[in-house]
């Protein structure tokens, strides 16, 4: 099956200063790369998902780009503000796939500074 | 946020007891899942459910018992749990087809088991 890394498992920035997280995943049919945020307490929500057929996405602050050549794909948080400071998964899927199966990297806690 | 729901929000219980989980969406979805999240693991994909019927059974302990009675509501039974069965088991569902839907995840349900 999929296997998705995720990197760092943690992340300290001062606000204002930009935020990269970065994921590997292992199936090159992986074609669906979601990701979402955990807050202290909350439950995970969608921030920003791509698709294998873009190589980026942005969505004011926050941008996804993906190499599929490499089989890895990002998020970049940019003028980072305290309430950014959260849990941050990725994960892939592909379609036709076992229905529902997202394969979830093990989270990145990010803590912005003010 | 009240699309997708989940009582008991805390449980504590015995290693003896017998307690359930539930699980409720109000979003018109046809799949539902089952998480398991521990501390410095990623999010674990328990069982899925499409239309009722169950497609997916991630080799839980049969000390975990899903039901799943229309495509709104999600159980989760627990028998003679471990301690190591703490966690917090999120609830999930997306619109049901395979792959790219996205999940919307409920509060969670954080259990200890003493």
């Amino acid at each position: 099956g999929e296997n998705v890394e995720q990197h760092p498992s943690t992340l300290s920035v001062q606000e204002g200063d930009s935020a990269v997280i970065k994921c590997t995943y292992s199936d090159s049919a992986s074609n669906y790369f979601p990701w979402y945020k955990q807050e202290l307490g909350k439950r995970p929500q969608l921030i920003i998902d791509i698709r294998s057929n873009v190589g980026e996405k942005k969505d004011q602050r926050i941008a996804v780009t993906l190499n599929k050549t490499a089989k890895h794909f990002s998020l970049h948080i940019t003028e980072t503000q305290p309430e950014d400071s959260a849990v941050y998964f990725c994960a892939a899927s592909r379609r036709g796939s076992t229905l529902g199966r997202l394969y979830f990297g093990r989270g990145t806690q990010l803590t912005v500074w003010p | 946020e009240t699309g997708v729901t989940q009582t008991p929000r805390h449980l504590v219980m015995g290693m003896t007891n017998k307690k359930s989980l539930k699980c409720e969406q109000h979003l018109g979805h046809n799949a539902m899942y089952w998480y398991k999240q521990s501390a410095k693991k990623p999010l674990e994909l328990m069982f899925v459910y499409n239309f009722k019927e169950q497609t997916e059974n991630n080799s839980v302990p049969s000390r975990f018992s899903p039901e799943c009675p229309n495509s709104s509501h999600l159980f989760l039974h627990l028998h003679t749990l471990q301690p190591e069965d703490s966690a917090l088991y999120l609830c999930a569902s997306s619109q049901g087809s395979g792959g790219e839907e996205t999940q919307y995840f409920g509060p969670g349900t954080r259990l200890l088991v003493l």
